[in-house]
């Protein structure tokens, strides 16, 4: 079991629904991960937010919108998606600090996200 | 850019030992991280290196040559329960954040 939590585990949604995905870190950590893993291909960064500012988006498209409320929350609101997108979404969390030394990133168990 | 490499599928057998090599191309290395995922679960760290040489923990071992862009991972006396897929991530200096770039990972099959 992690310190980090992701709700909802499972999501199947239409084209032209709108969903978010949440994730909770219970670690003190003051950077949250947003990445996207589909089948046969590596883990992609898609944000990064460090002292709740974004501080990253690896030229995500625009119908993935983050938020970041709070050091210990981190959203993902989904519109208007494309079947594509149908992949397993995972949030880590880290503790970032100027000297910069471990600072492992901490998975949550990702949502496994279906597009109809 | 960055550029990662690691075998797609490995096999070997229970008890014995494997090692899967990453090789990478970088600018900004900070750093190089083992992740084990099994399917359906989060990525676990697994070890850290950041200079060169070996990391031994346990079962597991890693080792990074920074000027060969290359690091191994060692699993010794294999179990059943090691069959899941081995990530290799390389951290990069960025003006904020932690940045992973990840490898496709590779799949280990342990069989008996």
């Amino acid at each position: 079991e992690t310190g980090v939590t992701q709700t909802p585990r499972h999501l199947v949604m239409g084209m032209t629904n709108k969903k978010s995905l949440k994730c909770e870190q219970h670690l003190g950590h003051n950077a949250m991960y947003w990445y996207k893993q589909s089948a046969k291909k590596p883990l992609e960064l898609m944000f990064v937010y460090s002292l709740e500012e974004r501080v990253e988006n690896n030229s995500v498209p625009s119908r993935f919108s983050p938020e970041c409320p709070n050091s210990s929350h981190l959203f993902l609101h989904l519109h208007t998606l494309q079947p594509e997108d149908s992949a397993l979404y995972l949030c880590a969390s880290s503790q970032t600090s100027v000297t910069s030394s471990y600072n492992e990133q901490f998975f949550g168990p990702g949502t496994r996200l279906t597009v109809l | 850019g960055q550029n990662i490499d690691q075998p797609t599928e490995m096999t070997a057998t229970e008890g014995a030992i494997v090692q899967i090599n990453c090789t990478y191309q970088t600018s900004g290395f900070n750093g190089l991280f083992w992740y084990q995922q099994h399917a359906g679960e989060a990525p676990t760290f697994l070890s850290y290196n950041v200079l060169d040489g070996l990391e031994e923990k346990g079962r597991f071992s890693s080792f990074l040559s920074r000027s060969k862009g290359y690091s191994y991972l060692l699993l010794k006396e294999l179990q059943m329960k090691d069959s899941a897929s081995y990530l290799c991530a390389v951290r990069v200096i960025t003006g904020g954040g932690n940045k992973l770039t990840f490898g496709t990972g590779t799949q280990l099959k342990v069989e008996l």
